[in-house]
């Protein structure tokens, strides 16, 4: 069974731009959740999506969205990128149901200039 | 809000030995802990994760543990190999569906 996969994998955009990054969850997998990971602030939490609803929001502003289709992938989009987004992107699938573990795809790594 | 943290950021281990990875978590309500390793340009890896009406699970090689008296977690590697070098993360429910909180994570680091 194939994995989580994000792509791209790398990114450069400069300040003000916007992004999208998209994930491929397990299939069979309804639950799709997002993180960003940096040195200083190690992994944390964007949002997650089931059945095409988010379900949870982690405590990023609103520049931070994103969305879930009917195949279960997903998309989540970064507008007036600002320097401090720079990170690795993070998407993990999951069943869904509760204490369903998370598995991860290999990221994205967003570069802004 | 609140975290899981890591005792210490990085261990080195001889190959062959065994390794203990701790973390302590804070929220009492947490019922659900995992272990993931997380290689160098890879996203975490899930490794065993137990929940808590357990105190410990045993998987390949690996052995966690949990104490909820005193809330801490710890991962057991047996016979640790170079391919166990990475970053391990151990992480919990504290927070929403699909939120887990993770800790900073503790690099092992293995000697041939």
């Amino acid at each position: 069974k194939a994995g989580v996969t994000q792509t791209p994998r790398y990114l450069i955009k400069t300040r003000g731009q916007q992004v999208t990054l998209s994930c491929s969850p397990i299939s069979g997998h309804r639950s799709v959740s997002w993180y960003q990971q940096t040195p200083g602030q190690g992994l944390q939490f964007l949002f997650e999506y089931f059945s095409e609803t988010q379900r949870n929001k982690g405590n990023f502003p609103g520049r931070f969205s994103g969305r879930q289709f009917s195949n279960s992938r997903s998309e989540m989009n970064v507008s007036t990128l600002e320097l401090g987004d720079s990170a690795l992107y993070l998407c993990a699938s999951s069943l869904g149901g509760e204490n369903s573990p998370l598995h991860f795809g290999n990221g994205t790594r967003l570069t802004v200039t | 809000g609140e975290s899981v943290g890591l005792h210490l950021p990085t261990l080195s281990v001889q190959e062959g030995d065994n390794s203990i990875i701790n973390c302590a978590y804070s929220n009492s309500a947490s019922d659900y802990f995992i272990w993931y390793k997380q290689e160098s340009g890879k996203g975490p890896q899930f490794i065993i994760d137990i929940r808590s009406n357990m105190d410990k699970r045993q998987g390949q090689r690996v052995t966690v543990l949990l104490n909820k008296t005193v809330k801490h977690l710890s991962l057991q590697i047996a016979a640790t190999q170079p391919g166990d070098s990475a970053v391990y993360f151990c992480a919990d429910n504290g927070g929403s569906q699909g939120n887990l909180i993770f800790g900073k994570g503790t690099k092992l680091s293995v000697k041939p």
